[in-house]
């Protein structure tokens, strides 16, 4: 069965502090996986895919098929960062997966 | 390009009663996703359909909901005899095809007295 685990509910961080936000995956063959971002009262919006390599407001996440994860790191956390993140994974036939949500808190 | 539309914004139903949630996808889209968000939980996957056809619909309760995405018009989330846990926010996304970028709505607020 395809799941993706973000194990960490709530993650609070003081501004300027690296942020990680942990994703693991199990799926059959190579899924396309994205981190999605709810900021409050929002809509969800698509913050990264891993084909595309790119950063987005100073978010990476690196695709590590031994250790099925797709992490979301920041090395300097943002009061404005604070937010509901969603990890994603599409397998065959387009089966959408999303990961519980990680509530990232900054505080000062 | 409006984005994909979502109504009604809120929803109040009393237990037994019909909820019907609509979601215009953006123009061009022909692929829709149906996700509940239950207090507490994340996302969950309900239902993906193109035009006319049901491609998955693994994440659905098996009774009471069904999905539909005719040729013309809105994707309509049918949710009959609603019960009280049926309360939570759903979400429509929508792509022009697979593997595609995710478009979402702002969600509909279904609550049930």
């Amino acid at each position: 069965a395809q799941r993706v685990t973000q194990p960490e509910k709530l993650l609070s961080v003081f501004k300027g502090a690296p942020v990680e936000l942990k994703c693991n995956y199990s799926y059959s063959g190579s899924p396309e996986l994205f981190w999605y971002v709810q900021y409050s009262r929002q809509r969800l919006q698509l913050l990264l895919r891993h084909i595309s390599r790119e950063s987005i407001k100073g978010f990476t996440a690196d695709l590590n098929k031994g250790e099925t994860s797709f992490h979301l790191k920041k090395p300097f956390a943002q009061e404005e960062d604070s937010a509901m993140y969603y990890c994603l994974g599409v397998g065959t036939a387009s089966k959408l997966t999303f990961g519980t949500g990680t509530r990232l808190q900054v505080t000062l | 390009n409006a984005g994909v539309m979502q109504n009604p914004r809120h929803l109040v139903r009393r237990r037994g009663q019909e909820a019907r949630l609509r979601c215009s996808p953006m123009k061009g889209h022909s692929h829709v996703y149906w996700y509940r968000q239950l207090p507490e939980e994340g996302l969950k996957f309900m239902v993906y359909l193109q035009k006319e056809n049901i491609i998955d619909e693994s994440g659905m309760p098996k009774e009471r909901f069904s999905a539909e995405f005719p040729k013309e018009g809105p994707s309509i989330l049918r949710i009959q005899q609603v019960v009280r846990g049926d309360s939570a926010a759903y979400f429509c996304a929508s792509s022009r095809g697979q593997n595609e970028k995710l478009f979402f709505g702002s969600g509909t607020q279904l609550s049930v007295l």
